[in-house]
């Protein structure tokens, strides 16, 4: 199995601009979770979807933040406009909601916004 | 708000030397507690996942303990090796049929040859 695709690797963008991050989650895993990390905060949750339909946004950090899932191997992150503070690795998770739960991260990506 | 802590938040130990580690959550509705690694450079990969009072599992030389009643869970490396530097991240999940796990800020551990 590949494990979790995150694209891409890394992003330089300039404030104000819109970003897309892309994520494909492990065939057969039907939850799926977006997580940022910074050096203040450690690793956070933003949202996590299950069988495609968004549960628990509340981690989102305002409307600037958006993400979908419109079918079960593909979810984005979008961010429009960017700005500095949204620096961070910005992490996929999948994971079985059956067992014990084990969420698969992906490669992450490393987002900058001058 | 569920707070995870983890200490100490850093360790640095000779080759050979045994560590231990500590994570505390909040004893309260407690579905389950998951280890990671994570490596510089790579993402969290799954170490431990447990859920009873007492729990205790092993992978290698690394072994971890939980108690659900006091909140909290130790994790051992025996014999430490310079490959196991890494930051260990714990993370606690509650009951109510919700899948978010919240982390604690990490341990990172530096293994000197």
């Amino acid at each position: 199995d590949a494990g979790v695709i995150q694209s891409p690797r890394h992003e330089v963008t300039e404030m104000g601009q819109e970003v897309t991050l892309r994520c494909k989650p492990i065939s057969g895993h039907n939850s799926l979770f977006w997580y940022r990390q910074t050096m203040m905060r450690g690793l956070e949750l933003l949202i996590y979807f299950n069988n495609n339909v968004p549960i628990d946004d509340s981690g989102m950090p305002e409307d600037r933040f958006s993400a979908k899932m419109p079918n079960a191997s593909f979810s984005t992150l979008k961010i429009q406009p960017s700005e500095p503070r949204d620096s961070a690795v910005y992490f996929c998770a999948s994971s079985k909601t059956s067992g014990d739960n084990e969420q698969f991260f992906g490669p992450g990506t490393r987002l900058t916004v001058l | 708000i569920l707070n995870v802590e983890q200490s100490p938040q850093s360790l640095h130990v000779q080759e050979g030397d045994s560590t231990n580690f500590t994570c505390s959550f909040p004893s309260s509705n407690f579905y389950a507690l998951h280890w990671y690694r994570w490596e510089t450079a790579k993402s969290p990969e799954a170490l431990f996942v447990m859920t009873l009072n007492g729990d205790e599992k092993k992978k290698g030389r690394i072994s971890a303990t939980l108690n659900t009643k006091e909140g909290y869970s130790y994790l051992y490396i025996k014999g430490s090796q310079p490959e196991d530097s890494a930051t260990y991240l714990c993370a606690s999940r509650t009951q109510g049929g919700s899948e978010k796990l919240v982390f604690g800020k990490g341990m990172k551990l530096t293994v000197n040859p």
